[in-house]
């Protein structure tokens, strides 16, 4: 099946400082890619709806200035959490489409964002 | 988006098939019935989806039901690398909405 890879596995950093988050369909174009987040026993929740060439589309409550999108391109979509906190540690995950409709969303191996 | 309702957890003995319901009573004619598992400090995977059939592939079945407004996730053999947290999502061409999900526990 269609394989979706996230960079880095995991990240430790220090407060204040910038991480960025990569997401890249590997054998498929993405036209839309998702990104989520998920806390300790917790369900994954939607952050950001990610289109190819245009703005991100947030969810209530994300800071679009904290947690910047970008998708240059049809295989890359990129997470940048900007002035971290510990409070933003958590696990972040990518997802992606292909644009045809009702097939399956392909999932990354997730990120683990750890700020100290 | 329509919701979906799951036991919190189940258990299951190794080598035994474990069936999974879900209630989606407000299911919309369009919606497609999909489920994906969650290992432990993993990104969710793929299991199956279906809209009005049953379905099979390798992993698993799934039953629908004829008003489609429940179905049952059917793994035949559980193993021990089926433990792991399955989410039942309903979904048209948007984005997935994940409910808290069954925990399944396999019992060895």
């Amino acid at each position: 099946g269609a394989v979706v890879s996230q960079h880095p596995s995991w990240v430790i950093c220090k407060s204040g400082t910038s991480v960025k988050i990569e997401c890249r369909s590997l054998d498929f174009q993405a036209t839309t890619m998702f990104w989520y987040r998920q806390f300790p026993k917790q369900s994954l929740m939607l952050m950001a709806t990610s289109n190819e060439g245009s703005k991100a589309t947030y969810e209530q409550g994300v800071e679009k200035d904290k947690f910047l999108i970008n998708h240059a391109s049809l295989t890359l979509s990129t997470l940048t959490v900007t002035s971290a906190h510990p409070e933003d540690s958590s696990f972040y995950i990518c997802s992606a489409e292909s644009g045809t409709a009702n097939t399956e969303a392909f999932f990354g191996q997730g990120t683990r964002l750890t700020v100290v | 988006d329509a919701k979906t309702t799951q036991p919190n957890s189940m258990e299951s003995n190794e080598e035994e098939p474990v069936h999974l319901p879900c209630n989606h009573s407000t299911i919309s004619g369009t919606d497609y019935i999909h489920w994906y598992r969650q290992l432990p400090s993993q990104g969710p995977e793929y299991v199956i989806h279906g809209l009005t059939s049953n379905v099979n592939n390798r992993m698993a079945s799934l039953a629908i039901a004829e008003d489609r407004k429940s179905s049952t996730l059917i793994l035949h053999r559980a193993t021990l690398r089926d433990a792991a947290v399955y989410y039942c999502i309903l979904n048209y061409g948007q984005n997935f909405v994940f409910g808290p999900g069954t925990r399944l526990s396999v019992l060895p």
